[in-house]
């Protein structure tokens, strides 16, 4: 089935670690976004990238990094630079502009 | 400053009820705006809106967009239990930090 998929459900982090989130998708789709979500604050982009090999930051990159080596693959590292990791974080991909953007089940980071 | 506001931010009513979320806009080169329903995890797709004035209608839920006083509405009539989840109201601006702006939510749960 066509669809994308992230990894894993659950993170826990220690304080001070490098964690990374996984994002596959077997869509086709040219864009990917990573997104974080926190109680009553919707969803904020972290990241976005439309085309391999290259990406920008969205509203609150600081202390997150990405990379788009495969059109199918869009990783998300929290490092230890993310003051407050703890969160639903929220990838998706589209085809391109002006379309409609598919999620996937999405991973919930805690620190400890 | 780019915003999306939807009201109200909780709502409870019983099945059969009928409902109107709203969601009002303010962000420069408008292209679309979209409506998700986020039950558990991932946010799912229902509707795209580029157009004022023209219904979008799928079962019992309907949206219409205003690009004049720049809102848009989603109604579910004849609510039920599995209606109870998180809609999310998003803005495509074709902004170079992303795409889509998303609103808080409006949590929707429907009492039998």
């Amino acid at each position: 089935d066509g669809g994308i998929t992230q990894s894993p459900k659950y993170l826990f982090r220690k304080e001070g670690q490098n964690v990374t989130l996984s994002c596959e998708q077997n869509l086709n789709h040219d864009a990917m976004y990573w997104y974080r979500q926190d109680p009553g604050q919707g969803l904020r982009l972290i990241y976005y990238s439309q085309i391999v090999n290259d990406f920008q930051k969205g509203d609150i990159a600081e202390g997150y990094s990405v990379s788009r080596e495969k059109k199918e693959s869009f990783p998300l590292t929290v490092t230890s630079a993310q003051k407050n990791p703890t969160a639903f974080y929220l990838c998706a991909s589209s085809i391109g502009p002006a379309t409609e953007a598919f999620f996937g089940q999405g991973t919930r980071l805690t620190v400890v | 400053e780019d915003k999306v506001v939807q009201s109200p931010l909780s709502l409870v009513v019983h099945e059969g009820d009928t409902v109107t979320l709203n969601c009002s806009y303010e962000v420069t080169n408008f292209r679309s705006l979209l409506w998700y329903k986020q039950e558990k995890k991932a946010p799912t797709f229902l509707f795209m809106l580029t157009s004022s004035g023209i219904e979008k209608k799928s079962g019992r839920l309907s949206s219409i967009l205003d690009k004049k006083e720049l809102f848009s509405i989603l109604n579910i009539t004849a609510t039920q239990t599995g209606d109870s989840a998180v809609y999310l109201c998003a803005v495509d601006y074709g902004g170079s930090q992303g795409n889509l702006i998303f609103g808080k939510g409006t949590k929707l749960s429907v009492k039998p």
